[in-house]
């Protein structure tokens, strides 16, 4: 087992452009969740799934942004016509539900999304 | 938002214990206590997790009031490696995160 995968790493994107982001998470968490964070500011919470359902989606989450997990293993994370404040790092994290010997999340090294 | 309360910032010295507080003051019964850090460019990373009794493990050991409404994670041996952002959240499944403590460990 790897730990918890996204891709890219790194984009640079003209705003107004469409993004995409993959995580890929520990195979046997069933739990996946999508962060934003800001520098200077912890992450905040932007929607989760468990197996393909998404479960919760953050009033943070604009109508911009959509994600999916359709076979409940990776996930995306879109967002369409960027703008200059959707810059920041996107993180993804898996868990097993509480409960189910959950330990913490494990994170992913996320991806920086800096829009020009 | 963020359910906890922590300081900004904190310095220790190498080699000392850092004790790092946080204020659950609206934890629920079955809510866990969960301890992150993260250094600079890196996701954060779980430290360690708790419910109820003081817990340890090979990075830390926390320590949880009886009512529950504070914590503290401590770091008995502080090294460089351990300057980092740490965050104490407390939830059932879904964990916020404020900004956290910077902890500069100093030589």
């Amino acid at each position: 087992d790897t730990g918890v995968s996204q891709n890219p790493r790194h984009k640079i994107t003209k705003r107004g452009q469409n993004v995409t982001f993959r995580c890929d998470p520990i195979s046997e968490h069933n739990r996946l969740y999508w962060y934003r964070q800001t520098l200077g500011q912890g992450p905040e919470f932007l929607t989760y799934f468990q197996n393909e359902a998404q479960l919760e989606k953050s009033r943070l989450l604009s109508d911009r942004f959509s994600a999916e997990r359709p076979k409940g293993s990776f996930s995306t994370l879109e967002i369409q016509r960027t703008e200059q404040g959707d810059s920041a790092m996107y993180l993804c994290a898996s868990s097993r539900p509480p409960g189910q010997g959950a330990g913490g999340y494990t994170f992913g090294s996320g991806t920086r999304l800096t829009v020009v | 938002d963020a359910k906890t309360t922590q300081p900004p910032s904190m310095d220790c010295a190498e080699g000392r214990a850092a004790n790092l507080p946080c204020n659950h003051s609206t934890i629920s019964g079955n809510e866990y206590v969960y301890w992150y850090r993260q250094i600079h460019s890196q996701g954060p990373q779980y430290i360690i997790h708790g419910l109820k009794n003081n817990e340890t493990n090979e990075m830390a050991s926390l320590i949880i009031t009886e009512d529950r409404k504070s914590s503290t994670l401590i770091l008995p041996h502080a090294t460089l490696r351990d300057t980092a952002v740490y965050y104490c959240t407390d939830s059932w499944g879904k964990l916020q995160f404020g900004a956290g403590t910077q902890v500069v460990v100093t030589p």
